[in-house]
């Protein structure tokens, strides 16, 4: 167990439609990534917050968006879904302290998303 | 943008056979990074090595880092069922700053044949 919760584990909607998907870190971590994972992509980093801020953008459409709370969890909506957005998004967390870029990530279980 | 491959995608032993994936990166990397996922589950972090030619072990698995630091390997001596799995490699974007972006290459399915 990574210590690392994501919520749901399994989403199934329609094209059009829109989502949020939830990701508690591990206690102590304060910074959240999300990635997404398709079988022809690997694993595509979306964001990075840290300690609420955003820290690092990568390949994040203009139709998703995150965020990070107070409490230090995250939420990654996804709007407009398309049928390529079906995909495995995983949450990771790490405890990155300053300018330090030594900290492994662990992953949550992951949310697979269905768009049909 | 920085970019990480890994070789082979695939790579089907016989159990008790040793196992090699590779890791380059375009840019040079402050450090590497390698995870573990099992099938229908999610990357485990493995290790980290941080200095040039570094080289690490866990058991059956050796990791090295380049000189360069543009290049990484992970080596499974004796393979086992146990290891089956996607191997990933990862490194940080070096853009100085507070830019950190973990970077995955698309890993190695390995399979092995008990």
């Amino acid at each position: 167990d990574s210590g690392v919760t994501q919520t749901p584990k399994h989403l199934i909607t329609a094209t059009g439609q829109r989502v949020t998907l939830r990701c508690s870190p591990r206690s102590g971590d304060l910074s959240v990534y999300w990635y997404q994972q398709s079988l022809d992509q690997g694993l595509q980093f979306l964001i990075q917050y840290y300690n609420g801020e955003e820290r690092a953008k990568g390949n994040i459409l203009e139709r998703f968006s995150a965020q990070q709370f107070p409490d230090l969890h995250s939420e990654l909506n996804l709007s407009s879904l398309e049928l390529g957005d079906s995909a495995l998004y995983f949450c990771a967390s790490s405890y990155l302290a300053g300018e330090s870029y030594n900290s492994p990530l662990h992953f949550g279980n992951g949310t697979r998303l269905t768009v049909t | 943008g920085q970019q990480v491959m890994q070789i082979p995608q695939y790579q089907h032993v016989q159990e008790g056979e040793d196992f090699t994936t590779y890791c380059n990166s375009s840019t040079t990397l402050s450090n590497i990074q390698w995870y573990k996922q099992r099938p229908g589950g999610h990357p485990v972090f493995l290790i980290q090595l941080v200095k040039s030619g570094e080289v690490k072990k866990q058991k059956r698995l050796t990791f090295q880092f380049g000189e360069a630091k543009k290049n990484s390997s992970l080596h499974i001596t004796a393979t086992q069922t146990t290891d089956v799995g996607t191997y990933f490699c990862a490194g940080p974007y070096e853009g100085g700053g507070s830019n950190y972006k973990l970077t995955f290459g698309k890993g190695t399915l390995l399979t092995v044949n008990p």
